[in-house]
């Protein structure tokens, strides 16, 4: 696609939920990236991909985050258990290879956790 | 500990104006920095960048300056336009982990007309 895709722009759930958060990114980009926005923070980093794998998943802020990258493309960023603390904006970004740090972002997913 | 920090949340400017956004970091291991523009309900999009052998990076109405020694820099907007209102990241990499940017928490530009 032309840009960076995010899917949905909004959830709203309920403590204790799982979500599904979902990223396409710019056609033959390989490298992907998901940050998180709290309310009045900066950009946190939570776990990027090169290809499928993921080699930095330094930034997931508990087990009940995972994320995945199937064929190159499409992300998956999954929280478990959803808690008030993870209501966040959760943005994705790719660029076009590591070693590449200009980014290019989605509008992000508003998540809030009830 | 934040490595990189914008210590004012917001600036206001009159339109024509100059606005100047500042920056500090802590980590000596970062070589090259960026400055991203985010609107409401949209993602950070890219703005201009600087490579740490370089002090100053010029793009239209848009200037980086980066201070090494202070571990320090500033982009620059002349003139300033009501367009610019936003909010303003700076970033910061190293080589060893290009695309992992550590952002600030970010400067609300408001241009007034």
């Amino acid at each position: 696609g032309a840009g960076v895709s995010q899917s949905p722009s909004n959830k709203v759930t309920e403590k204790g939920k799982d979500v599904e958060l979902r990223c396409d990114p710019i056609s033959g980009h390989t490298a992907l990236y998901w940050y998180r926005q709290s309310l009045g923070q900066g950009l946190e980093f939570l776990i990027y991909f090169q290809g499928n794998s993921a080699p930095d998943k330094s930034g997931l802020p508990s087990d009940r985050f995972s994320a995945e990258r199937t064929g190159g493309s499409v992300s998956t960023l999954t929280i478990q258990r959803t808690q008030q603390e993870d209501s966040a904006v959760y943005l994705c970004a790719s660029s076009s290879g590591w070693g590449e740090e200009k980014l290019f972002f989605g509008s992000g997913t508003q998540l809030s956790v009830l | 500990d934040q490595q990189v920090k914008q210590n004012s949340p917001s600036l206001s400017v009159q339109e024509g104006r100059i606005s100047i956004l500042n920056c500090d970091y802590t980590n000596s291991m970062f070589d090259y920095f960026l400055w991203y523009k985010k609107y409401p309900a949209e993602g950070p999009t890219f703005l201009i960048s600087i490579s740490s052998i370089k002090d100053k990076n010029e793009d239209g109405r848009f200037t980086v300056f980066l201070n090494k020694s202070a571990k320090h820099l500033s982009l620059h907007i002349v003139p300033s336009q009501p367009g610019d209102s936003a909010v303003y990241f700076c970033a910061a990499s190293g080589r060893t982990n290009a695309g992992k940017s550590t952002f600030g928490d970010g400067t609300t530009l408001t241009v007034k007309p």
